[in-house]
């Protein structure tokens, strides 16, 4: 079953704009990853932020977790359109020692 | 590091048909993952292995869905008597510990 939920489900901006997309959760979580995925690839890891963590910087993504809201952020800065692609936020449960529930993801069109 | 690969990249097969699907995982990763993912959402676990040993299944791998790990090196997924809703990419990952998963391109099957 999916808890993610990722928002918004679509999202289109202009090439050197910042994009901001958002996931919601249910459960207690150990860890929350987002992942990227270009059209019909496989999934690459982005950023992990643990739960005990607030904010985390990788290049031009910045990850915010808000455990007491259960959701999180990841912002895209001066985006590119080699950026397009889906962006999917998965949670590590605690309770789970593998598996990763899955949003359904945020469509992200780079416009140039 | 070679990453995780799959085989085949496309399956057409004809309802009622069996198919079977190899994941070869990054080396030295003793866990290993499958998930189905269909369009428009995010991946959906199915199996978990930790070495040779399936840890857990979903209870979306119905008794048609067999995955095998042997040796603790690749992986098969077998679908027997394929239905039209098993259409999906079927992705497989695999990680050195709990958290961060490598995911391989997936194999994309249709069933007619």
């Amino acid at each position: 079953s999916q808890q993610g939920e990722e928002d918004p489900q679509a999202l289109s901006i202009q090439e050197g704009e910042n994009a901001t997309m958002n996931c919601s959760y249910k459960t207690s979580i150990n860890n929350l990853q987002w992942y990227r995925q270009n059209s019909g690839r496989g999934l690459v890891h982005l950023i992990l932020i643990r739960s005990n963590e607030r904010e985390k910087h990788s290049g031009r993504l910045r990850v915010t977790l808000d455990t007491s809201k259960k959701s999180s952020s990841l912002l895209i800065t001066a985006s590119r359109a080699a950026d397009t692609a889906s962006y999917f936020c998965a949670t590590g449960q605690m309770d789970s020692n593998y598996q990763l529930i899955w949003g359904a993801g945020t469509k992200l069109i780079i416009k140039p | 590091d070679t990453g995780v690969s799959q085989d085949p990249r496309h399956k057409i097969t004809k309802r009622g048909q069996n198919v079977t699907f190899r994941c070869d995982p990054i080396s030295e990763h003793n866990r290993l993952y499958w998930y189905r993912q269909t369009l428009g959402q995010g991946p959906e676990f199915l199996t978990y292995f930790q070495n040779e040993a399936q840890l857990e299944k979903s209870r979306l791998l119905s008794d048609r869905f067999s995955a095998e790990r042997p040796k603790g090196s690749f992986s098969t997924l077998e679908i027997q008597r394929t239905e039209q809703g098993d259409s999906a990419m079927y992705l497989c990952a695999s990680s050195p510990q709990r958290d961060t998963q490598y995911f391989g391109p997936g194999t994309r099957l249709t069933v007619l």
